[in-house]
């Protein structure tokens, strides 16, 4: 199973800084196959980003990913109020595994 | 919209049983793959499983495969997520979750993103 780590854990920033979170993969995966999600306390996770760099409807262009290899990368350009929860990385590559978050407060 | 109910919350006994339903709305249940995801208090997500439903293919994460059954009814456009002898680990809130790519055939079965999510059910174990 290809096990994905996200850092930092928790990410303190403030309102229109940029925030930069990382996934990094145990083995090798496409970058086709990497999709990142937000989730809101008490609410289900959100798409965001799939095949690592398409935008889900809706969500606006100060999300954008990059990346290859092992190595993941979600930026968000300014931060909104609302940009404030947690974000998983996902991998689809054959099987599927998520990463354990990062809290972004 | 596109949209996915799941059944309400469930308290059960360990060693206990559990069946979780999971309804589309808006669009034909057969022609997108549908992904089971829980999330333990305060912890991550975790694949559970993943089922065609137009064919009935499925496919487990290894620490359930022993005891977890997922179905499918077309004609009530739900899929259901049965799981038995459950621990206290298993309190956490259980996700469907719809692909984001359509299904290539009846008999195919693929791990995609997840682009609609139902909106969560509870299951508390507690003696």
């Amino acid at each position: 199973e290809i096990v994905l780590t996200q850092s930092p854990g928790t990410l303190s920033l403030s309102p229109g800084e940029r925030a930069t979170l990382s996934c990094r993969a145990s083995q090798t995966i496409s970058s086709a196959y990497v999709a990142w999600y937000q989730q809101r306390p008490g609410q289900p996770p959100r798409l965001l980003i799939y095949g690592l760099s398409n935008r889900a409807t809706g969500i606006p262009d100060r999300f954008s990913s990059s990346g290859s290899g092992t190595d993941f990368t979600l930026i968000i350009s300014r931060l909104e109020p609302e940009d404030f929860a947690v974000y998983y990385c996902h991998q689809y590559d054959g099987s599927n595994s998520f990463g354990q978050g990062t809290k972004l407060e | 919209q596109v949209h996915l109910v799941q059944s309400g919350p469930q308290v059960k006994k360990p060693g206990a049983s559990v069946k979780l339903s999971c309804k589309a709305l808006t669009y034909t249940l057969k022609n997108y793959y549908i992904y089971w995801v829980r999330q333990a208090p305060g912890q991550g997500l975790e694949s559970v499983g993943v089922i065609n439903p137009g064919g009935g293919a499925t496919d487990l994460a290894q620490k359930f495969q022993d005891r977890v059954t997922i179905t499918s009814d077309t004609s009530t456009s739900t899929v259901y997520m049965e799981l038995r002898s459950l621990r206290s680990e298993d309190a956490a809130v259980y996700f469907c979750a719809r692909s984001g790519v359509e299904v290539l055939s009846a008999a195919s079965l693929y791990y995609k993103y997840m682009d609609v999510w139902g909106q969560g059910t509870t299951v508390t174990v507690s003696s």
